[in-house]
């Protein structure tokens, strides 16, 4: 796989465990928030997304928190399991420009067996 | 459907030379998208296209021509590769409108020595 990640957070977690993964942003603009699930020698894949009139959504064993308060959003992942293991990212769509998706820096999820 | 498809996956460049990265998708999708992808930085965006001959610039320009002549191309042209464009090129497609869900391409790996 490629080298990407070396610099990155690492969430070290027990397989079974739950599992949360944060970002914050900046941009009070976005009225989306998106998670992105990135295996090695992959190419990103979508997980769940947040409207920004919203606090929180759930999906399958995931569930989205977002506090704008604060500016943070959050993963939660249920029961984590092996196959969880990647980078997360986080990511912004703007109203105004719809067309664009903005990407945070990522966390490592390791899942220890 | 083969989704998006990137192509080259591994390019050794040396510093000077020229080259173009293709990106296809079958989807129909309006918007498409080029990231690179460097230890620890996260998903930069390069350039973006709304639709057929419809392009601009991301965050990072610099260096890079892109054109959409069709829905489905969307090609990356690096004019005078630098060593600093050592990275991973990503492709991405997602339909008009608010929804968040990008397909990405496999990458590109591409080395500049």
């Amino acid at each position: 796989g490629e080298s990407v990640g070396l610099h990155l957070p690492t969430l070290s977690v027990q397989e079974g465990d739950n599992s949360i993964i944060n970002c914050a942003y900046s941009n009070s603009a976005s009225d989306y928030f998106i998670w992105y699930k990135q295996e090695s020698g992959k190419g990103p894949q979508f997980i769940i997304d947040i409207r920004s009139n919203m606090d929180k959504r759930q999906g399958q064993r995931v569930t989205v928190l977002l506090n704008k308060t604060v500016k943070h959003l959050s993963l939660q992942i249920a029961a984590t399991q092996p196959g969880d293991s990647a980078v997360y990212f986080c990511a912004e769509k703007t109203r105004d420009s719809s067309y664009k998706l903005i990407f945070g820096s990522g966390t490592r999820l390791l899942v220890r067996p | 459907n083969a989704g998006v498809t990137q192509t080259p996956k591994f390019q050794v460049l040396k510093t000077g030379q020229s080259m173009t990265l293709q990106c296809a998708q079958d989807m129909n999708h309006e918007y498409m998208s080029w990231y690179r992808q460097d230890p620890g930085m996260g998903l930069r965006l390069i350039h973006y296209s709304v639709g057929a001959g419809i392009t601009d610039q991301g965050e990072v320009p610099n260096g890079y021509n892109v054109s959409r002549s069709t829905t489905e191309d969307f090609p990356l042209r690096l004019l005078s590769a630098a060593p600093s464009q050592t990275s991973v090129y990503f492709c991405a497609s997602r339909p008009a409108g608010t929804r968040t869900e990008a397909f990405f391409g496999q990458g590109t790996r591409l080395t500049v020595v």
